[in-house]
C-alpha cells in the first residue's frame, strides 16, 4: 500500500519567514501529487496539483516541487492567513492523503 | 462561480441512516466527477470513493463498501451520500469534492469542495 509521510508534523514560524513542508511517498508516484490547505472549520482548498502547478487564484508565494518519492511545498514569505494545516495527496493509485503538517505561529 | 453546497449537520442514533446532499452550481454537473471524503474529529482526510456523473456508476474505496451508497439526481445537479446502519465511528465531517476529467480520464485531484456536513452518531 502506498503511504504518504509528511514532515514535520508541526512547523512553528513567524510571519515573513519561509516555510518548507515535505511529503514523502513510499513508492514512486511520478508527479502525481497535490497539496491542500485547511483552516479550522473550513473545507480543504487546492493549492498545487501535479506537483508544481498552482491552482486558480493561489498566490505566487506558494510553490510546489519534486517528483518520484520526494515533494516539497514552499511558502516563500508567510502571511498571517497561511497558518493552517497542509495535506499532500497522491493520485498514482487510488487517492490517499498524508497525515498533515500543522503550520503554527511562533 | 463554482459552488458545492452541502446539506446541514445531522444527529443520528446508532443503527439509523443518513443522506447527505451536495448541490453543484456554476458549471456543467456531468463534466466533472464527484468524490466523497471523510474527516473524523481531529483527524486527517480519507477518500471514500467517487461517482461518475455521466453514468451514475459509483466506485467505493476499501472500507466504504456495504453501508455507503453514492447516488445522483442530475436534473438538479446534486450528488448524495447515504450511510446506513450508522455506528459511533461514522461520526465525522463528510465532504463532496469535484474532480476534473480530461480526455475521459479523471485527474484525481479535487479543485472544489463542499463546505462539509457533520454527521454525529450518538445514543
Amino acid at each position: 500500500e502506498l503511504v504518504l509521510t509528511q514532515s514535520p508534523a508541526t512547523l512553528s514560524l513567524s510571519p515573513g519567514e519561509r516555510a518548507t513542508l515535505s511529503c514523502r511517498a513510499s513508492l514512486s508516484i511520478s508527479n502525481y501529487l497535490a497539496w491542500y490547505q485547511q483552516k479550522p472549520g473550513q473545507a480543504p482548498r487546492l493549492l498545487i496539483y501535479d506537483a508544481s502547478n498552482r491552482a486558480t487564484g493561489v498566490p505566487a508565494r506558494f510553490s510546489g516541487s519534486g517528483s518520484g518519492t520526494d515533494f516539497t511545498l514552499t511558502i516563500s514569505s508567510l502571511e498571517p492567513e497561511d497558518f493552517a494545516v497542509y495535506y499532500c495527496q497522491q493520485r498514482s493509485n487510488w487517492p490517499t492523503f498524508g497525515q498533515g503538517t500543522r503550520l503554527e505561529i511562533k | 462561480q463554482v459552488q458545492l453546497v452541502q446539506s446541514g449537520s445531522e444527529l443520528k442514533k446508532p443503527g439509523a441512516s443518513v443522506k447527505v446532499s451536495c448541490k453543484a452550481s456554476g458549471y456543467t454537473f456531468t463534466t466533472y466527477a464527484m468524490n466523497w471524503v471523510r474527516q473524523a474529529p481531529g483527524q486527517g482526510l480519507e477518500w471514500m470513493g467517487w461517482i461518475n456523473t455521466n453514468t451514475g456508476n459509483p466506485t467505493y474505496a476499501q472500507g466504504f463498501t456495504g453501508r455507503f451508497v453514492f447516488s445522483l439526481d442530475t436534473s438538479v445537479s446534486t450528488a448524495y451520500l447515504q450511510i446506513s446502519s450508522l455506528k459511533a465511528e461514522d461520526t465525522a465531517v463528510y465532504y463532496c469534492a469535484r474532480c476534473p476529467v480530461e480526455g475521459g480520464l479523471l485527474k484525481w485531484y479535487f479543485d472544489y469542495w463542499g463546505q462539509g456536513t457533520l454527521v454525529t452518531v450518538s445514543s
